[in-house]
């Protein structure tokens, strides 16, 4: 069946520093990828998503890549700040889900930024 | 103003009761969706509605039961709960369904005892 992981349950980085965090999918039909960051107590929330007509898309401080041939998908973090620290999430529009919009979320990575 | 809200943030009850979790959305989106999150922050969807039409019905006990009187509200009903049940339940919402981000309500930690 599908399945999305990440490569660590728990990246710690040094404040300032650039974060990366990775996901593999497995399914190579998916078509729209997206990252979502949480924090204690609330609930997913949306940073950046990308089609799989695209390899690369920029927000602000955050950049996502997309590389269909492995099936992989990373989320950088420019010069990660404390408010940077959550789990953060990526999630694909499975195959077959269609026009359902059934979101499949990965485990999650735990970022912890060191001051 | 909160743009998914979800009430209550907290249940604690006792195994075999009926209880309900209420989901609003005021984004004017048309697609609404309840997921669970496991101890171990595992996010799974469990139904998503679009303008009050069921689109999404996982493998999810039939004891769980969701209504939606209009697009803007999407509550979730469970029957005869079960501490397998204990979980933080997500609503959510988006508009459309084809590739549109979900927005989260800050969910609902329901223990069952």
């Amino acid at each position: 069946g599908e399945s999305v992981g990440l490569h660590l349950p728990t990246l710690s980085v040094q404040e300032g520093d650039n974060s990366i965090i990775n996901c593999a999918y497995s399914n190579s039909a998916s078509d729209y990828f997206i990252w979502y960051k949480q924090e204690s107590g609330k609930g997913p929330q949306f940073i950046i998503d990308i089609r799989s007509n695209m390899d690369k898309r920029q927000g602000q401080r955050v950049t996502v890549l997309l590389n269909k041939t492995v099936k992989h998908l990373s989320l950088q973090i420019a010069a990660t700040q404390p408010g940077d620290s959550a789990v953060y999430f990526c999630a694909e529009k499975g195959a077959g889900s269609g026009n359902t919009g059934k979101l499949i979320f990965g485990q999650g990575t735990t970022l912890q930024v060191k001051p | 103003d909160t743009a998914v809200s979800q009430t209550p943030k907290y249940l604690v009850t006792q195994m075999g009761n009926d209880k309900s979790i209420k989901c609003e959305q005021n984004l004017g989106h048309d697609t609404m969706y309840w997921y669970k999150q496991d101890s171990k922050k595992f996010l799974k969807i469990m139904f998503s509605y679009n303008n009050k039409e069921l689109i999404i019905n996982e493998t999810v006990p039939n004891r769980f039961s969701p209504k939606s009187p209009d697009k803007a509200h999407l509550n979730l009903h469970i029957n005869s709960l079960e501490l397998g049940d204990s979980a933080v339940y997500f609503c959510a919402s988006s508009q459309g369904w084809i590739g549109a981000p979900l927005h989260f309500g800050n969910g609902t930690r329901l223990t069952v005892t």
